[in-house]
């Protein structure tokens, strides 16, 4: 069974930088073929994919935020941090980190949600 | 920048059929799948490669891709599938996109 956890801080100052835990079970990256993302919503709004690290350590990122993301993996200890740098209000959202592997790139299991608030 | 348009909202009385639209361009070369997304809980995945219903989501939900448009289709509607519902395309160059979602009304 693949679980998925978030974790960080609920409360960040606009031009803070964010970091976020995902700490995972049923799956590991030496499993190849493998890969961890984290989607955000914000409040009433849709989905937005951010960032992606696979089973060798590639990374992609949303263009529209790529220069303030950063994605990192821990395949010992069976992690993934997101890094956003610069927040802002209007990041204010539920982060999650989901699991790709044999669903033709579509995210099959995911965590419960951080909801992570930016505000002064 | 790559887009798929989703109407805002549908409605559908139970027992009915409903089919929630997707439309973005030559979507039927990408990767298609579909989420349940219901209020304070994270995404299901529904539908996943256009067609296929990964173990445990019901019978009565089904996708399909065509051209620049792919259908969730969900058959003999039933109350607890009153959720949003989000499209997502994947291929190399968009990596992974998302819909704007759809609220199902089911009334």
């Amino acid at each position: 069974q693949i679980t998925l956890k978030e974790s960080g801080p609920t409360l960040v100052k606009p031009t803070q930088t964010l970091t976020l835990t995902c700490a995972f079970s049923g799956f590991s990256f030496n499993d190849g073929s493998v890969s961890v993302a984290w989607v955000r919503q914000p409040p009433e709004k849709a989905l937005e994919w951010l960032a992606v690290v696979y089973w060798d350590d590639d990374r992609r990122y949303s263009p529209s935020l790529k220069n303030r993301l950063t994605i990192t993996k821990d395949t010992s200890k069976n992690l993934v941090v997101l890094i956003m740098t610069n927040m802002d209000p209007v990041d204010t959202a539920t982060y999650y980190c989901a699991h790709s592997a044999d669903s033709g790139w579509a995210f099959d299991s995911w965590g419960q949600g951080a909801l992570v608030t930016v505000s002064s | 920048s790559y887009d798929l348009t989703q109407p805002p909202s549908l409605s559908v009385s139970p027992g009915q059929t409903v089919s929630i639209p997707c439309s973005g361009y030559e979507l039927v070369n990408k990767y298609v799948c579909w989420y349940q997304k219901k209020p304070g809980q994270s995404p299901v995945l529904v539908i996943h490669q256009d067609t296929k219903r990964p173990s445990g989501i019901p019978e009565r939900f089904s996708g399909s891709t065509s051209g620049d448009t792919a259908t969730l289709t969900i058959s003999g509607t039933q109350a607890i599938d009153e959720a949003d519902y989000y499209c997502q395309a994947w291929d190399s160059n968009i990596l992974w996109v998302f819909g704007g979602g759809t609220k199902l009304t089911v009334l």
